[in-house]
């Protein structure tokens, strides 16, 4: 069974101090990684698709890396805007047809204190 | 502007009532999707379809229906059979293939009176 576990739960940081949020996975075969944004009573904006171990995407503040166990989230000089629930999702290589769903983790809920 | 619009944006259901969530999209995608999340859970999937007139049960589709007569729209049902259907529901659609990141709406508050 494919199983996402992000941590930690919740982040309260400073304006400026950077962290890193991470995404632990257990998948059969990784087909992709996703990194989602979600707002209170919003639906999750799509950040980023990693595919392989080694593979880094950046945005803005945000920079995703992955290797074959877990995924960073980086975030650099956060400001409060930056301030969501961020989600992680796994899409297994046994999944048929490429449209199956996604596996996703319980977020992590990070506040950005002026 | 393409995107993905579900309504209502709060619903009430009573006791022993069939309750339907709708979702429309213009993003030309193939493949939808219905998540059920709950306060302190991971997103969950309900039902998927990948073609019109074609559907499959996700891992929590029990008291859940679908139907997908259009490839823009792609409605659920939540049923009296469904026990705590008290959740934030969520829609999404994707192209089909590898990869492709599935686009989420902004969801349906579902609450019991």
């Amino acid at each position: 069974e494919d199983q996402v576990t992000q941590s930690p739960e919740a982040l309260r940081l400073q304006e400026g101090e950077s962290s890193s949020l991470n995404c632990s996975y257990t998948v059969s075969g990784l087909r992709g990684l996703f990194w989602y944004r979600q707002d209170p009573g919003k639906g999750p904006e799509f950040l980023f698709t990693l595919y392989s171990a080694g593979e880094e995407k950046e945005k803005e503040r945000l920079k995703a890396t992955l290797t074959k166990k877990e995924s960073f989230l980086h975030i650099t000089a956060p400001k409060p805007e930056d301030s969501a629930t961020y989600l992680c999702a796994v899409q297994a290589e046994d999944s048929g047809g490429g449209a199956d769903g996604l596996t996703f983790g319980k977020g992590t809920h990070l506040i950005i204190q002026p | 502007d393409g995107g993905i619009t579900q309504s209502p944006k709060y619903l009430f259901r009573k006791e022993g009532q069939n309750v339907t969530l709708s979702c429309e999209q213009n993003l030309n995608h193939d493949a939808m999707y219905w998540y059920r999340q709950d306060p302190g859970q991971g997103l969950r999937l309900i039902y998927y379809s990948q073609i019109v007139n074609d559907f499959q049960k996700g891992d929590i589709a029990e008291g859940y229906s679908v139907s997908r007569e259009k490839k823009e729209s792609f409605p659920l049902t939540v049923t009296s059979a469904q026990k705590n259907p008290t959740a934030f529901y969520l829609c999404a659609s994707s192209h089909v293939g590898e990869d492709q990141p599935q686009h989420f709406g902004d969801g349906t508050r579902l609450s019991i009176l």
